[in-house]
């Protein structure tokens, strides 16, 4: 199975609401990174947490890290239409020999 | 800010053909990589390079070859496309940074859709 899951599959949300998304892993992570794909393009690169970190944030995002539990979220505060994407969380796993392995993502849609 | 440009946005070979994919970065990243993105099954890395000349395998090489023969450039080979194949395929750049080579975040292409019919 993955190494990161990221959940919920699918979240559908207003503009001005919240948007919290959950990932969780499997095996101990040197870091975890979040990134962020508009429909038929690339991925793009949002944060980066590392595994003796238990939260960051940057501009509206706020992400956090247990690993006693092994998750991690990202918090998108008053979402705006322009956030519709998909999330991915990736995980940079310690005995990987630096492989980033990525979750089937989060498809966020935000409805103005 | 750093460009990963790939050669084609969509591309349509059939059964059998010998299929090259391009990707080039301006920012003189040493890791370069290949996923391959499919519906429910997220990104998976199909093979990665830290160093010209230099080539590991990810977690589905099997299909694929690549060639590394310049630091900007990093070619997937598809010795003889199968339907199976048929996928959106990602190309990704980063800067090496010793031991913690993966502290630096993935710089993606906007992709190649192709399709193997």
């Amino acid at each position: 199975s993955q190494q990161g899951e990221e959940d919920p599959q699918a979240l559908s949300i207003q503009e001005g609401e919240n948007a919290t998304m959950n990932c969780s892993y499997k095996t101990s992570i040197n870091n975890l990174q979040w990134y962020r794909q508009n429909s038929g393009r690339g991925l793009v690169h949002l944060i980066l947490i590392r595994s003796n970190e238990r939260e960051k944030h940057s501009g509206r995002l706020r992400v956090t890290l247990d690993t006693s539990k092994k998750s991690s979220s990202l918090l998108i505060t008053a979402s705006r239409a322009a956030d519709t994407a998909s999330y991915f969380c990736a995980t940079d796993r310690e005995t990987s020999g630096s492989r980033l392995t990525f979750g089937e993502g989060t498809q966020l849609t935000v409805n103005p | 800010d750093v460009k990963v440009t790939q050669s084609s946005r969509y591309l349509v070979k059939r059964t059998g053909e010998k299929v090259f994919l391009e990707c080039v970065q301006d920012m003189d990243h040493e890791n370069m990589f290949w996923y391959r993105q499919d519906p429910g099954l997220g990104l998976r890395l199909i093979y990665f390079s830290y160093d010209v000349k230099m080539k590991e395998k990810g977690d589905i090489p099997e299909g694929y070859s690549v060639s590394r023969e310049k630091k900007e450039r990093f070619s997937l080979i598809l010795e003889s496309a199968s339907t199976n194949q048929t996928s959106m395929y990602l190309c990704a750049s980063s800067f090496y940074r010793g031991s913690s080579s993966y502290n630096s975040p993935l710089h993606f292409g906007n992709g190649t859709r192709l399709t193997v019919t």
